[in-house]
């Protein structure tokens, strides 16, 4: 069966500290992947998706299709990327599946 | 503005009390989505629609409708609320075709159901 983990609810980093936050997915194809996120009253967006290969906010995520897993990192943690973070493939299809989140807290 | 609104965001009920939360796109999104969001759970899809009356089940339809007379709504029915559909709701929407499908949120609607 198609799924996605996000195997911490909870992480706290130091700022100034190297930070990922891990992503594992089970499928046989290859899916399309994102990172979504949720700063604190405000409402869910999209931070990167993986086919672009993009870095935002400092913030990259490289697929890994033989371990099946598109970690997000960041090298130096800041204290405005504490928030609520979702991992979302898309397995071959128009719907999205999200992981259950990690709350980043950045500690000063 | 190219946005995604939802009303009310919030909402206090009691069980039984048939309810409907819109929700409304300016984008001219064929897709839209409901999810719900709770703790531990993460966000779970509720129903989705790829088109004007075309719309699916997602992983927890159950004690939910939805409808998709046109296409820039998509409004979440719930015929009889029960406490356990307390919950934070988010609609979604999104433009097909390309493979950067980006969703689009709403601020979201905090339901209390007592």
């Amino acid at each position: 069966a198609q799924r996605v983990t996000q195997p911490e609810k909870l992480l706290s980093v130091f700022k100034g500290a190297p930070v990922e936050l891990k992503c594992n997915y089970s499928y046989s194809g290859s899916p399309e992947l994102f990172w979504y996120v949720q700063y604190s009253r405000q409402r869910l967006q999209l931070l990167l998706r993986h086919i672009s290969r993009e870095s935002i906010k400092g913030f990259t995520a490289d697929l890994n299709k033989g371990e099946t897993s598109f970690h997000l990192k960041k090298p130096f943690a800041q204290e405005e990327d504490s928030a609520m973070y979702y991992c979302a493939p898309r397995f071959g299809n128009e719907k999205l599946t999200f992981g259950t989140g990690t709350r980043l807290t950045i500690i000063p | 503005e190219a946005q995604v609104t939802q009303n009310p965001r919030y909402l206090i009920t009691v069980t039984g009390k048939k309810l409907t939360v819109t929700c409304s796109q300016n984008m001219n999104h064929e897709y839209m989505s409901w999810y719900r969001q709770d703790p531990g759970l993460g966000l779970r899809q509720i129903y989705y629609s790829m088109n004007v009356e075309v719309t699916d089940k997602g992983d927890v339809p159950e004690g939910y409708k939805v409808s998709r007379k046109e296409k820039r709504n998509f409004p979440l029915i719930l015929e009889s609320p029960s406490p356990n559909q307390t919950s934070l709701y988010f609609c979604a929407s999104s433009a097909p075709g390309t493979a950067a499908r980006e969703q689009y949120f709403g601020p979201g609607t905090r339901l209390t159901v007592t």
